[in-house]
């Protein structure tokens, strides 16, 4: 089957660096996306990866590596905006997105 | 309007009533999505047009009947609903094709059945 696996919750200090892991099943793939959700408001892209390696974007990161089936989003200098449940998507051999849980990360002063 | 927006952004509704979801995109895409968001679970994924058709339907209940007028309009026609539909429901809209297709959302239904 296809299965998306990331922690439910984690906290970090405003100021510091986070990592949420993703690790992925899927039939075929076709990339890895991670979204932001902010609670009660719409998830908006974040990132793509296709090719194995690191893509940054400002404070975000992230990180593919297709061999292990394992993503990481890396966000650095947090602050409390970024406080938002944080979704890891695989896209499978059709090209429909299979979806984790999310991540609820939560920012303390 | 920009993006994705939907229609009613909040709905109670008793299990004998009828209701429809509304999602309008203006983005220039051709592909619309139907997404159920429910507590701690992950996105589920209810219907996807491509080029006004109909490609995906994942054994949604009947009691779900979506409606796709045109490439920028999609509906979602509620009738005899169960209180464990109550979620927040989502509608997506990229550009229709394989390939690297980035999905722009909506801001959501909340949607409660008494």
């Amino acid at each position: 089957g296809q299965n998306i696996d990331q922690p439910t919750e984690m906290t970090a200090t405003e100021g510091a660096i986070v990592q949420i892991n993703c690790t992925y099943q899927t039939s075929g793939f076709n990339g890895l996306f991670w979204y932001q959700q902010h609670a009660g408001e719409a998830p908006t892209f974040l990132s793509y990866n296709v090719l194995d390696g690191l893509e940054e974007k400002g404070r975000f990161s992230s990180f593919l590596s297709r061999s292990k089936g394992y993503s990481y989003l890396l966000l650095k200098e947090l602050q409390m905006k970024d406080s938002a449940s944080y979704l890891c998507a695989a896209m499978d051999s059709n090209y429909q997105l299979i979806w984790g849980a999310g991540t609820k990360l939560i920012i303390k002063p | 309007e920009t993006g994705v927006t939907q229609t009613p952004r909040h709905l109670v509704m008793g299990m004998t009533n009828k209701k429809s979801l509304k999602c309008e995109q203006h983005l220039g895409h051709n592909a619309m999505y139907w997404y159920k968001q429910s507590a701690k679970k992950p996105l589920e994924l209810m219907f996807v047009y491509s080029l006004e058709e109909r490609v995906e339907n994942n054994s949604v209940p009947s009691r779900f009947s979506p409606e796709c007028p045109n490439s920028s309009h999609l509906f979602l026609h509620l009738h005899t609903l169960q209180p464990e539909d109550s979620a927040l429901y989502l509608c997506a809209s990229s550009r229709a094709g394989g390939d690297y297709n980035e999905q722009f959302f909506g801001p959501g239904t909340r949607l409660t059945v008494l």
